[in-house]
């Protein structure tokens, strides 16, 4: 089955700060989501984007299907981005591990 | 209703008895899902549901788990002779169409439920 790896596993920034996540998979897809679960886990959907770029406030993502990869940009991060990000792709909608973020105060 | 509901939110059971976990998706919502998230972990592909397709359950861990879907709206995951290994947030999610037959972007968004957290004792 497809393969879908995501980096880095762990990141703690400041508030303030931007950071970058990745998500690369091994195989073509028509289909790619990025979710956000929060503390108390309850998973939030943040994009659709199966190819090309979106933006939503500070948040925004790339999918160069291509390549194979997806990229999520947080900008100006708060405390509340704390979690962990996860891409989810194919039909089986087959998750990655996650990349858990720390916003620091 | 507005969201997908699951049922119910928390369980604690004895190791070998039966478990039923319940899952009400978004009305009209064609797609249902279901995964597994051990503390700290991913989540778990168990069972895809399209439509009056037959269920995709090669996400299913051993044949002691069983999911099935009543006319093509609420659903129900099984789980026989529990085991301590069981132990989990059950995770129900549902769209409007599955991918890759949508056309619009919307119409493949994924909407979860709050889960299912199993502890079998």
């Amino acid at each position: 089955g497809i393969q879908v790896e995501q980096s880095p596993p762990d990141l703690i920034l400041q508030e303030g700060a931007n950071s970058t996540l990745r998500c690369n998979f091994s195989d073509s897809v028509n289909n790619l989501q990025w979710f956000h679960q929060n503390p108390w886990g309850q998973l939030i959907n943040l994009f659709y984007i199966p190819s090309g770029t979106k933006q939503n406030g500070r948040l925004s993502a790339t999918t160069v299907a291509t390549e194979r990869y997806s990229l999520l940009y947080i900008s100006s991060s708060q405390t509340t981005d704390s979690g962990v990000y996860f891409c989810a792709l194919d039909d089986k909608i087959i998750f990655g591990k996650g990349t858990r973020l720390h916003i620091l105060p | 209703g507005a969201g997908v509901s699951q049922s119910p939110s928390n369980k604690v059971t004895e190791k070998g008895k039966d478990v039923e976990l319940r899952c009400d998706p978004i009305s009209g919502h064609t797609a249902l899902y279901w995964y597994r998230q051990s503390l700290g972990q991913g989540l778990e592909f168990l069972i895809y549901f399209q439509g009056n397709s037959a269920p995709d359950k090669s996400g299913l861990p051993s044949d002691r788990f069983s999911a099935e879907r009543t006319g093509g709206s609420v659903s129900t995951l099984t789980i026989q002779r529990t085991q301590q290994e069981d132990s989990a947030v059950y995770l129900c999610a549902s769209s409007l169409l599955p991918p890759p037959i949508s056309g619009t972007s919307g119409a493949n968004v994924l909407t979860f439920g709050a889960g299912s957290r199993l502890t079998v004792l």
